[in-house]
């Protein structure tokens, strides 16, 4: 299995509700990454996480919480978010620290907020 | 920290002609300059990458070279198809950014006319 994916493909949320985007690799990568992507613009990277442990917060706001329950699993929170946030979230993952420097994307979530 | 600007952002080129994209990076120390390809409501693809120990790679139609004493590698697409019209990302690896954190230009619209 040479992919990363993620469910759901598509998302609309109310600023008040309570979401999550799941991201899986089965690689075997040991680093995985959330970034987030605006229309014509590059992936902003916003979390690293390195075997499991969170290893890079790039001052995302706490509205964002990240999770990696195992090597292979890879979630992200989400909880009062503003419209501002809508964006396409992509998940990434990569060999990690033992070399492999590529990064591999999933398809990502498109998400509204409302 | 690293950063990278890329140029130009946006390039039309006849099918068959040949496409030049340039990136520059600060970071003397940088090792790594990936290439992603973007279609649109696509996730970004690692088309070709090198490190910094190389001065050029070449996958079929598309190469990149590198010139560390100037700090800017190029991608190269010959032959050029409709199906290369995309976005192109460049992106450079701080050394030391060991979870594997990359700065991404700003993005080059090629578009491919038949």
């Amino acid at each position: 299995d040479t992919e990363v994916t993620q469910t759901p493909k598509h998302l609309v949320m109310g600023m008040t509700n309570k979401k999550s985007l799941k991201c899986e690799q089965h690689m075997g990568h040991r680093a995985m990454y959330w970034y987030k992507q605006k229309a014509k613009k590059p992936p902003e990277l916003m979390f690293v996480y390195s075997y499991e442990k969170l290893s890079i917060n790039e001052s995302v706001p706490s509205r964002f919480s990240p999770e990696c329950p195992n090597s292979s699993l890879l979630n992200l929170h989400l909880h009062a978010l503003q419209p501002e946030d809508s964006a396409l979230y992509l998940c990434a993952s990569s060999q990690g620290d033992r070399g492999g420097y590529e990064q591999y994307f999933g398809p990502g979530t498109r998400l509204t907020v409302t | 920290g690293e950063n990278v600007e890329q140029h130009p952002s946006t390039l039309s080129v006849q099918e068959g002609d040949s496409a030049v994209i340039k990136c520059t990076y600060s970071d003397s120390a940088s090792n790594y300059f990936p290439w992603y390809k973007q279609e649109l409501g696509k996730r970004p693809q690692l088309i070709i990458d090198i490190r910094s120990n190389v001065g050029e790679k070449k996958d079929q139609r598309i190469a990149v070279t590198l010139n560390k004493t100037a700090k800017h590698f190029s991608l190269h697409i010959t032959e050029t198809q409709p199906e290369d019209s995309a976005v192109y990302f460049c992106a450079a690896r701080p050394y030391g950014g060991s979870q594997g954190n990359l700065i991404f230009g700003k993005g080059t619209k090629l578009s491919v006319k038949p």
